[in-house]
């Protein structure tokens, strides 16, 4: 069974600019979430979805957004990028995000602005 | 406000010793509790999570604790292997499936 694959694997971006970030789950697995990942911060849970719908938001600004597709697939979105946004963006999917499944990550988007 | 903390960040073991990482938390609310391997350019990979309802689970080599009083969580690897070198993290969930995680364990075993 493929793993969670995150698109694309590094990305740079300027200061002021959006950028949009790619993950496909583990196939039959209905709830994605997205974390970030800083050297001082370990890992932020930003939001997660279930059936297309965002369930939880962590305490992140508005400038971070997501959806999720009808197939699953989700995306994340951070418009007018801040230098303090470059960091490590992990996508996780789990079965059903209710009962005590597990979190499967991918490897990770690492974002850098400059 | 760190809910997870993982107050050693790194960790030497002798090859076949036993490692034992340890997390703390301060949320009586949390319900399930995972442990990560993570290494460098890759995502985490889950080992072993264990019920608020349980004070042990085992798979393998990976033995993880909950001690609720406490708040205190911990994984034993025994034996300790040179591949077991990697940053260790601790998570928590608290409400539908939102985790808070600890900082990481580096993990080093010495051959």
């Amino acid at each position: 069974k493929a793993g969670v694959t995150q698109t694309p694997r590094y990305l740079i971006k300027t200061r002021g600019q959006q950028v949009t970030l790619s993950c496909s789950p583990i196939s039959g697995h209905r709830s994605v979430s997205w974390y970030q990942q800083t050297p001082g911060q370990g890992l932020q849970f930003l939001f997660e979805y279930f059936s297309e719908t965002q369930r939880n938001k962590g305490n992140f600004p508005g400038r971070f957004s997501g959806r999720q597709f009808s197939n699953s697939r989700s995306e994340m979105n951070v418009s007018t990028l801040e230098l303090g946004d470059s960091a490590l963006y992990l996508c996780a999917s789990s079965l059903t995000g209710t009962s005590n499944s597990p979190l499967h990550f991918g490897n990770g988007t690492r974002l850098t602005v400059t | 406000d760190q809910q997870v903390k993982q107050n050693s960040p790194s960790l030497s073991v002798q090859e076949g010793r036993i490692s034992i990482l340890n997390c703390d938390y301060t949320n009586s609310m949390f319900d399930y509790f995972l442990w990560y391997k993570k290494y460098p350019a890759e995502g985490p990979t889950f080992l072993i999570s264990i019920s608020s309802i349980k004070d042990k689970n085992e798979d393998g080599r990976f033995t993880v604790f909950l001690n609720k009083s406490a708040k205190h969580l911990s994984l034993h690897i025994v034996p300790s292997q040179p591949g077991d070198s990697a940053v260790y993290f601790c998570a928590a969930r608290i409400t539908g499936n939102q985790f808070y995680f600890g900082t990481g364990t580096s993990l080093t075993v010495i051959p």
